[in-house]
């Protein structure tokens, strides 16, 4: 069974401090990895991984993606209190399956 | 462009009753997934659809959830009879097959079945 373990569970920051999420996964006939950001409502897309070492890159966020060691990390550097969400971990299979990891639940104060 | 549109957006219903959640893909998306999240558990995969067609229903908890695409344009996800432990948002998401992964999500529906 595929499994996706995202870490640490929860996270509090200030303002402008960088952060690191971790997501670590187990899969048969990996495809890509993802990440997602769910603020109130629906879960929406940051990012594709299906190569490693390659880093992706939009504006404050970036990630990237170890195959050898199976995890990710997502880093948001310059943190802003529009960035509190939770961040979820996601990999796909050939059968075109997403299994998501528990999130990781940010909280930025001011 | 719309995105995914999901109706009701809160249903509140009474164990034993039949609920029916609806779903508008994003026009021209291929693929269509239906999702429950809960604090439990997490975002779980139900099925989903290719070409308006099933293919893999195996994260479908039980006999009482059923799905099915008629068109292009259009999903519903029944739970017939509903229970308590069904209690959950159900998300609804599309993605287009030159980049299935990249799934696009609706904004969900809110289920409570008391």
């Amino acid at each position: 069974e595929d499994k996706v373990v995202q870490s640490p569970l929860s996270l509090v920051v200030h303002e402008g401090d960088t952060v690191t999420l971790n997501c670590s996964y187990e899969v048969t006939n990996f495809r890509s990895l993802l990440w997602y950001k769910q603020e109130k409502k629906a879960p929406t897309f940051l990012f594709m991984l299906t190569s490693s070492g390659i880093e992706k890159k939009s504006g404050r966020l970036s990630s990237i993606l170890d195959k050898k060691e199976l995890f990710s990390i997502l880093n948001i550097t310059a943190t802003q209190t529009g960035d509190s969400a939770v961040y979820l971990c996601a990999v796909a299979d050939a059968g075109n399956m997403l299994t998501f990891g528990g999130g990781t639940r940010l909280m930025v104060k001011p | 462009d719309a995105g995914v549109i999901q109706s009701p957006r809160h249903e509140v219903t009474e164990m034993g009753q039949e609920v029916t959640l609806r779903c508008k893909p994003i026009s021209g998306h291929d693929y269509l997934f239906w999702y429950r999240q809960t604090m439990m558990r997490g975002l779980e995969l139900l099925i989903y659809f290719n070409n308006n067609v099933p293919i893999d229903d195996s994260g479908m908890p039980e006999d009482r959830f059923s799905a099915k695409m008629p068109n292009a344009s259009f999903s519903t996800l029944k739970i017939q009879p509903s229970e308590p432990r069904d209690s959950a948002v159900y998300f609804c998401a599309s993605s287009f097959g030159g980049r299935v992964d990249e799934q696009f999500f609706g904004p969900g529906t809110r289920l409570t079945v008391l």
